[in-house]
């Protein structure tokens, strides 16, 4: 079975920049995570879908981040213009049955 | 404070010792997952537990509900054990909503 696929694996960019992550969950897994994760910290959430329904993004910065899954398979996580401090790892996890599925994470440096 | 606390926060131990990780936790919840972080890479679930016991190969997850605690036990650790262990609940009324413990970093060296 193949896994969350993340790409891209690393980009570094200049603040005020912007930059795109894309996601692809495992085939028949309706529910989406996007989290951040900040160096020496735990994951945390940015959005959450639910096929491509919207169920959680409260802690989601709308100012310059948003995301979509337009078929409810795949999603973009888009950040427009970036901060130093959004430099961070953003993992994105499916959920079947209660159990998580994470990609391998897309590392972002902002300088 | 932290709705879940892990402990310690960081490890190190010899080849083949045996391993503990704590995690305390301060709401209801439906279930905790351990997972495993190798640096720079993602994270991979290793349990997902609501009561009793779990056990995979030389890793064993524990739970205890009434004291809202879990542990995770290395058995014979190696090197490749290294990681960052992770403790992650899902809160019982909101059964979509995970709030994970900042991590235990390991370090086994041979």
């Amino acid at each position: 079975e193949a896994g969350v696929a993340q790409s891209p694996r690393y980009k570094i960019i200049e603040k005020r920049q912007s930059v795109a992550f894309w996601c692809n969950p495992i085939s028949g897994h309706a529910t989406l995570y996007w989290y951040q994760q900040i160096l020496g910290q735990g994951p945390k959430l940015l959005i959450q879908f639910q096929n491509n329904g919207v169920v959680d993004d409260s802690q989601l910065p709308k100012d310059r981040f948003s995301a979509e899954r337009l078929k409810g398979v795949d999603s973009t996580l888009k950040i427009q213009p970036a901060k130093l401090e959004d430099s961070a790892v953003y993992l994105c996890a499916s959920r079947y049955e209660g159990e998580l599925f994470f990609g391998e994470g897309s590392r972002l440096t902002v300088l | 404070k932290n709705e879940v606390e892990q402990s310690p926060q960081n490890l190190t131990a010899q080849e083949g010792e045996f391993i503990t990780i704590n995690c305390s936790y301060s709401v209801g919840i439906s279930a905790l997952h351990w997972l495993q972080q190798h640096p720079g890479g993602g994270i991979v679930s290793l349990f997902m537990l609501s009561s009793g016991k779990k056990k995979h190969g030389r890793l064993i997850a524990t739970i205890n509900i009434q004291e809202k605690h879990s542990s995770l036990h290395i058995t014979a650790s190696h090197p490749r054990d290294s990681a960052v262990y992770i403790c992650a609940v899902r809160r019982s009324y909101n059964t979509d909503k995970l709030i994970f413990g900042t991590g235990t970093r390991l370090q086994v060296f041979p």
